[in-house]
């Protein structure tokens, strides 16, 4: 099973400013990764795919990058309305997929 | 605009059954897989259960032998057999449309709770 690392477990930023979550795999996943964002009470929303497509309707504050094991998602200038969790998927061995522990984004 | 409405969760006791439907429109429901993720009280993400367009089904093996995925297209319908239930099978449980190995749309979840 593919394991994915999610760095830091909480995340504190004003808003305006940049927020970068990380995410690694055991192994490589390619770039057969997504991010998904929880707000509270709410059902996941896809947000990037294959590691740095964005998903329809998704502001362009939100990017993806990397490939392999090492994969960030940027918030560009956060937003009150960003505060969830962030959850990063692998879909390398579909659809055995796995999710990330998440990472929670704190405003400031 | 899709739409996924799941429904069957409630109280159950160890040990006991449930069966869980997903509701889709908005989309041609049989071109899709379609996907069950569930999530522990204050937990994250897990995937459950997962059937093909054609029929396929495939399970983790934590439910494996207990659950049972099936979908209706003439009803547009996902179906999630639940027997054996655990306490550790309480969770939240999302049906999600599957594109290209995502789970690009969600249902807004049913809570299924197992105790005594």
């Amino acid at each position: 099973e593919i394991v994915l690392t999610q760095s830091p477990a909480t995340l504190s930023v004003s808003p305006g400013e940049r927020a970068t979550l990380s995410c690694r795999a055991s192994q490589s996943v390619s770039s057969y990764l997504a991010w998904y964002q929880q707000k509270p009470g709410q059902a996941p929303r896809l947000l990037i795919y294959d590691a740095s497509n964005r998903a329809t309707g998704i502001p362009a504050r939100f990017s993806g990058s990397g490939s392999g094991t090492d994969f960030t998602l940027t918030i560009s200038s956060l937003e009150p309305e960003d505060l969830a969790v962030y959850y990063c998927q692998q879909r390398t061995k579909w659809p055995q997929v796995t999710f990330g522990p998440g990472t929670k984004v704190d405003i400031k | 605009e899709v739409q996924l409405l799941e429904s069957g969760g409630g109280l159950v006791q160890p040990g006991g059954s449930l069966r869980l439907s997903c509701a889709a429109s908005g989309f041609t429901f049989s071109s899709y897989a379609m996907t069950w993720v569930r999530q522990a009280p204050g937990e994250g993400l897990e995937w459950v259960s997962a059937i093909g367009t054609g029929g396929d089904t495939h399970y983790a093996d934590s439910v494996k032998g207990r659950f049972t995925i099936s979908r209706d297209n003439s009803k547009n319908s996902l179906y999630l057999q639940m027997n054996s239930l655990r306490a550790e099978d309480t969770a939240v449980y999302y049906c999600a449309k599957d594109i290209h190995g995502y789970s690009a749309y969600w249902g807004q979840g049913t809570l299924v709770t197992v105790s005594s």
